[in-house]
This record gives C-alpha cells, structure tokens and sequence, in this order.
C-alpha cells in the first residue's frame, strides 16, 4: 500500500477563496483523522471519521470548516472562506478501529494571503 | 481540560549518546500512551506504544517508561544517532469506544555528530 495520500501537497490561496483538501487513507482502515498542525498550538484534532461516519467533530474551529468522508477510500476537508489564520500544515491519518498506530500521510502545507 | 504536554521543547545530544524524552499528561483514563516522531516535511510516524497497566515496555534501541503516580511517560533512545533527530511527540489515545489521538506540544531532539 502507498500509505495515507494527500493532495495537494502545497495550496497557496487567497484570502477569501474555497480551499478543499483531499485525503485517501489506507485501504482496509475504518479510522480517519484530520490534524491541523501550527507551531503556535502544536497537532490539533479537528474531526474523526469511523466507518466513514463523522464521530467527534469538536475540534473544527468554526463553521467555516467542514469535512466529508463520502466512501471508504476518500476525504475531503473544505474550508470557505478562507482566512490568513488558516495557514497551517494539515494532515490526514488512518488506523483501523481501535488500533495505537495512526499512519499519516504527507501533509498539505496551506497558506492563505 | 485534558492534555498532554511536554517538559522540553528541545533537547541537545552527542551522536552515540542515550536520550530521554519526557511527557506529562494529565488524564488518568488513557488507555494508551504512544509515541510519535517527526522528521522535518513529514508526517509523524508511530514509535512504540505503552498501555495504562504497564510501567515499562521496550522496542528496538527505544523504550518507554510510564509512571501513573506523577502522570509522567519518557521515551529512552539508545545510542542516539543522527537518523534519530527530529520532533517527538506523546500522545494519549482512548480505545474503549472509538480512538482518539490527543498530542502534546512535541520536543525537538538534535544529534550532534
């Protein structure tokens, strides 16, 4: 398996604009996680998924966000509009239920001017 | 509210030395307590893990010891080497139901050649 993919690596947007960020996880892993990464606030959790059912989404930090798991095999995060202070790395992990080892994928770096 | 955190942001060692990572964490009902490394432009990547009934558990040139009495976990490497430098994080997860990551803050580790 090539492991949890995300795309786009990179996204630079403007102010404003719709940002949708894509994740694949592992094939076969019914847990998927969405982190945004800051230097300021460190690994945060903004959603988890099991089963493609949305279970906590208490972390999204405001409506703003959304996330959507429409099949086993891909995700999306959105955010509209997007704002300067969304600039973060987000990365998307799998696990099977239950299981310790989250695997992440590579991150996509966002930058929002 | 829950955390957990970590005691140095960075920490400094000689290629060949022993490191040791330490984490504090402040919910008693985490079942598993894990580490995680982070090398720079990457996604974290699971290390080992300890359950809450244990005290010590070991893997390749890396163990990691849990004292329930303080809320304290550290990560040992052995014969640290170059390969070893990166972020590292703790994290606590909860697989009673659903899992759920929750990360500290992280600790960079440079190895000195």
């Amino acid at each position: 398996d090539a492991g949890v993919i995300q795309s786009p690596r990179h996204e630079v947007t403007e102010m404003g604009q719709e940002v949708t960020l894509r994740c694949k996880p592992i094939s076969g892993h019914n847990s998927l996680f969405w982190y945004r990464q800051t230097m300021m606030r460190g690994l945060e959790l903004l959603i988890y998924f099991n089963n493609n059912v949305p279970i906590d989404d208490s972390g999204m930090p405001e409506d703003r966000f959304s996330a959507k798991m429409p099949n086993a095999s891909f995700s999306t995060l959105k955010i509209q509009p997007s704002e300067p202070r969304d600039s973060a790395v987000y990365f998307c992990a799998s696990s099977l239920q239950g299981a310790t080892e989250a695997f992440f994928g590579q991150g996509t770096r966002l930058t929002v001017v | 509210g829950e955390s957990v955190g970590l005691h140095l942001p960075t920490l400094s060692v000689q290629e060949g030395d022993n490191s040791i990572i330490n984490c504090a964490y402040s919910n008693s009902a985490s079942d598993y307590f894990i580490w995680y490394k982070q090398e720079s432009g990457k996604g974290p990547q699971f290390i080992i893990d300890i359950r809450s009934n244990m005290d010590k558990r070991q893997g390749q040139r890396v163990t990691v010891l849990l004292n329930k009495t303080v809320k304290h976990l550290s990560l040992q490497i052995a014969a640290t080497q170059p390969g070893d430098s990166a972020v590292y994080f703790c994290a606590e997860n909860r697989a009673t139901n659903f899992n759920k990551f929750y990360f500290g803050s992280g600790t960079k580790l440079n190895v000195k050649p």
